[in-house]
């Protein structure tokens, strides 16, 4: 299967530690996007890449959160200190953008409890 | 930020039932996604639409892109229990390199 991979697909942890997530995008894919979803609500974007640039970052990133792209490929998402109210489904998604027209496929998600 | 109203918030139907649902902004949008999201999984993509009137399907899923850029609407035809989930309309807007904007969803059951 080529769709995109999230690890761990759970986590859970206590407040104060620090998380770190890993995406692998679809390979031809040149942009990967972090989304955060909360119960009863869509997806929130949180920032995006294309190829290791990180373009754009929302409002909703505070400063313990941090994302890296290295090589293009892979992404990871790292919370540090972590509070309850990171607690959420955090997922990734990769697009090729063909003339302008952009599709973006979703991994399974990581879901973070914090106690 | 931009916001995507989604409608309705939920709805049951009975297997074989017809549904439509849609999805308003205040913004024109140039690009409409319809995904559709099982529990503890991540959004799976239904539908795209990139042209103004756009009409496209995909098996007894039907969506269009609205007139006016600020609208669109998903129909289920014949709906049966394996369509139960939460069904997302996402929109990009047209300036530049925007991300996705996601509405709330509509929860769907389908009562046998």
């Amino acid at each position: 299967d080529t769709g995109v991979s999230q690890d761990p697909r759970h986590k859970i942890t206590k407040r104060g530690q620090n998380v770190t997530f890993r995406c692998d995008p679809i390979s031809e894919h040149n942009r990967l996007y972090w989304y955060r979803q909360t119960l009863g609500q869509g997806p929130e974007f949180l920032t995006y890449f294309q190829n290791e640039a990180q373009l754009e970052k929302s409002r909703l990133l505070s400063d313990r959160f941090s994302a890296e792209r290295p090589k293009g490929s892979f992404s990871t998402l790292e919370i540090q200190r972590t509070e309850q109210g990171d607690s959420a489904m955090y997922l990734c998604a990769s697009s090729l953008v063909i003339a302008q027209n952009e599709k973006l496929f979703f991994g399974s998600g990581t879901q973070l409890s914090v106690l | 930020g931009q916001q995507l109203n989604q409608s309705p918030q939920s709805m049951f139907i009975q297997e074989g039932e017809d549904v439509s649902m849609n999805c308003t902004s205040s913004s024109i949008f140039n690009t409409w996604l319809w995904y559709k999201q099982d529990p503890g999984e991540g959004p799976v993509l239904l539908i795209a639409l990139y042209k103004a009137g756009e009409l496209t399907s995909n098996g007894r899923l039907t969506a269009q892109f609205g007139i006016t850029r600020k609208d669109s609407f998903l129909n289920i035809s014949a709906s049966i229990p394996s369509d139960v989930g939460i069904y997302f309309c996402a929109g990009q807007l047209p300036s530049g390199n925007t991300p996705l904007v996601f509405g709330k969803g509509t929860r769907l059951s389908v009562i046998a």
